[in-house]
């Protein structure tokens, strides 16, 4: 079974802080993505990687960055955190290109910037 | 560009009632579509999914059935049960070679016994 983990379930930090939100998954799945979610917004993609070191804009990339060294893991950085940033945020990954190829989630980080 | 729009929540259902979750879509092409659920705590979960006009995806007693004419692809589940009780999105994944999916933005089921 896939399985997708982030490092933190919760996370409280300061504004103006660069905050790093890890996330591993042990299936060797090609594609991994950072969502976030918030209420009455749904799930909102902010970056996709379709492989090492590769990295994609989703629909809301600003004020974030990722990092892909390795194939299983994929980081979300806030360079410098602000309160608007305060979310939940879900890692996702899957198989390889296009057609048919589900996402698999982690259980999410709940980020609370102050 | 692609969007999805499901019906507005919270929906309250008592047990064992009929659900209908409404879903439509916006896509160029052909695309894939999904339904995926969040169980309180947990990230979404894939429920049932169908990649081309009039194919139907089941899971766990729910289905959907893929609508190319009314661009539609609702969740239907027969007798819902307290265990249904979580956050249900509807999504479509475009074209070959797409690796996104497009969201809707969620209903929230909550069954009481």
């Amino acid at each position: 079974d896939v399985k997708v983990t982030q490092s933190s379930r919760y996370l409280v930090k300061r504004t103006g802080e660069k905050v790093f939100l890890e996330c591993v998954q042990d299936m060797d799945h090609e594609n991994m993505f950072w969502y976030r979610q918030d209420p009455g917004l749904g799930l909102r993609l902010i970056y996709f990687s379709y492989d090492v070191k590769m990295k994609e804009k989703g629909d809301i990339p600003e004020g974030y960055s990722v990092s892909r060294e390795k194939k299983e893991r994929f980081s979300l950085i806030l360079e410098s955190a602000s309160t608007n940033q305060t979310s939940m945020y879900l890692c996702a990954s899957s198989l390889g290109q296009g057609d048919n190829s589900p996402l698999h989630f982690g259980n999410g980080t709940r980020l609370t910037v102050t | 560009g692609n969007s999805v729009t499901q019906m507005e929540g919270p929906v309250t259902l008592s047990e064992e009632a009929f659900l209908t979750i409404n879903c439509t879509y916006t896509a160029t092409g052909y695309p894939s579509l999904f339904w995926y659920v969040q169980y309180p705590g947990e990230g979404l979960q894939l429920l049932l999914k169908a990649t081309k006009a009039d194919d139907k995806g089941s899971n766990k007693g729910f289905e959907a059935t893929y609508r190319k004419e009314t661009t539609s692809f609702h969740l239907e589940k027969g007798s819902v049960q307290v265990s249904d009780s979580a956050v249900y999105f509807c999504a479509l994944q475009s074209g070959a070679g797409s690796y996104q999916l497009t969201f809707g933005k969620g209903t929230k089921l909550s069954v009481i016994p």
